[in-house]
């Protein structure tokens, strides 16, 4: 069964905190995972993608894969106000004809 | 550049009448798709094109019915909808499926918002 996880929030933070958004999967086999931003009515806004496990960094952001546990996660430092949105956690499924499975999303608020 | 565009933004359409819905890109992009989203849910995948060819369909209802007139547009009819198909439809590409095993990025375009009365 495809599943992809994630704590729906919300999650409340200071400004200037650290975010953390966690996702696990349940397909061992995946080996391509996302993160996409979402603002309220808008659509889905690539923030990071992870392929190896480990951290990668882009800017205040980090993201983490462990696929032994299968658990992904992205750090967002320094949060600001226009961080405020829905994180997605997205996961391929099914090989080579596989599509990608979204998480419910959690939804992310940063308190000024 | 990573833009997807679509139109309409907003739709608003009888249960009786026949509308498309369009998206383009300008990316060289070889793999498109429709993903259908409602409030406060994930977006959920209806079709995958790979090189202008239907390659995935996700068990969708005939009243959606895609087309990949080239490899830079992708259209969805729609015909005889229901009130429970209002929900905002997105469009992505990517460059490929895949790529070295790995699953291609893919980006999304800005969505039309369809309401079905």
């Amino acid at each position: 069964q495809k599943e992809v996880e994630q704590n729906s929030g919300p999650l409340s933070v200071p400004e200037g905190a650290i975010a953390s958004l966690n996702c696990t999967y349940s397909d061992r086999g995946s080996q391509s995972f996302f993160w996409y931003r979402q603002y309220s009515g808008k659509s889905p806004e690539l923030i990071m993608f992870i392929y190896s496990n480990g951290d990668k960094e882009d800017g205040r952001f980090t993201a983490q894969l462990n696929k032994a546990s299968q658990y992904v996660s992205l750090l967002i430092r320094d949060s600001q106000p226009s961080d405020s949105a829905t994180y997605l956690c997205a996961v391929n499924y099914g090989g080579s004809q596989g599509n990608l499975i979204f998480g419910k999303g959690t939804k992310l608020s940063v308190k000024p | 550049d990573t833009e997807v565009t679509q139109t309409p933004k907003h739709l608003v359409m009888g249960m009786t009448n026949k509308k498309s819905l369009k998206c383009e890109q300008h990316m060289g992009h070889r793999a498109m798709y429709w993903y259908k989203q409602k409030a406060k849910k994930p977006p959920e995948l209806m079709f995958v094109y790979s090189y202008e060819k239907l390659s995935i369909n996700e068990s969708v209802p005939s009243r959606f019915s895609p087309e990949c007139p080239n490899s830079s547009l992708l259209n969805l009819h729609l015909h005889a909808l229901q009130p429970e198909d209002s929900a905002l439809y997105l469009c992505a590409s990517s460059q490929d499926l895949r790529r070295e095993g790995i699953m291609d990025t893919q980006y999304f375009g800005p969505g039309t918002r369809l309401t079905v009365l």
